[in-house]
């Protein structure tokens, strides 16, 4: 199975910040990738779905990109509420896996 | 509006059987994949179980597979896990999710606690 890894595990960001957090596949996934947010406390949200694309209603401060093994999300000028964490996963194919998480705070 | 709302955690004892339940609406169920995701306490995201539309096929997780079956109802518009040999280590909060390839929405969640 297709092992998903992300990094850093927990990042410190001031508000306004730019912030870039990394997911990388064991194997070459294409742009079968998605991004989610859970604040504490609540379900998960879909961001960004196929490695790049918006999800409806997300702000346009993030921004998906990558293909193959190596993707990344990134927040331009961070809010207060963007304190999270954030899980990428493997999607169309089974298993549908997920990422550790990288938990995002703010200082 | 789409909604998702999961029923039937609670407390079981290891071994023991738990069927949870997700009511959709919102959406035309019969169209949807659709996808049991959990969190254990603490922990991050795990994809449990997912079902076709039309429920002739099925998916789990190793971990899952011969204890676990993902059903649904369509004319009820209705998800199911049942959930049987119960471990301490299925501790978690389960999610019902739609899988559009991608999990676009989420059920508020149900917790499910195996313990003696």
């Amino acid at each position: 199975n297709i092992v998903m890894t992300q990094s850093p595990k927990s990042m410190s960001i001031s508000v306004g910040d730019r912030v870039t957090m990394n997911c990388k596949a064991s194997q070459n996934v294409g742009n079968n990738i998605a991004w989610y947010q859970q604040k504490p406390g609540q379900s998960p949200k879909l961001l960004i779905y196929y490695a790049s694309n918006r999800y409806t209603g997300v702000p346009d401060r993030f921004t998906g990109g990558g293909y193959g093994t190596d993707f990344t999300l990134t927040i331009n000028s961070v809010q207060a509420e963007d304190a999270a964490f954030y899980y990428c996963q493997r999607i169309y194919n089974s298993p549908p896996t997920f990422g550790g998480g990288t938990k995002l705070e703010l200082k | 509006e789409v909604q998702l709302v999961e029923s039937g955690g609670g407390l079981v004892q290891p071994g023991r059987s738990l069927k949870l339940s997700c009511a959709a609406s919102g959406f035309t169920f019969s169209n949807y994949y659709m996808a049991w995701v959990r969190q254990a306490p603490t922990k991050g995201l795990e994809w449990v179980a997912s079902i076709t539309n039309s429920g002739g096929s099925t998916y789990y997780r190793d971990s899952v597979k011969g204890r676990f079956t993902i059903s649904r109802d369509n004319a009820k518009s209705t998800l199911y896990l049942q959930m049987d040999s119960l471990r301490s280590e299925d501790t978690a909060t389960y999610y019902c999710t739609r899988d559009n390839n991608y999990f676009d929405y989420w059920g508020q969640g149900v917790m499910v606690t195996v313990s003696s």
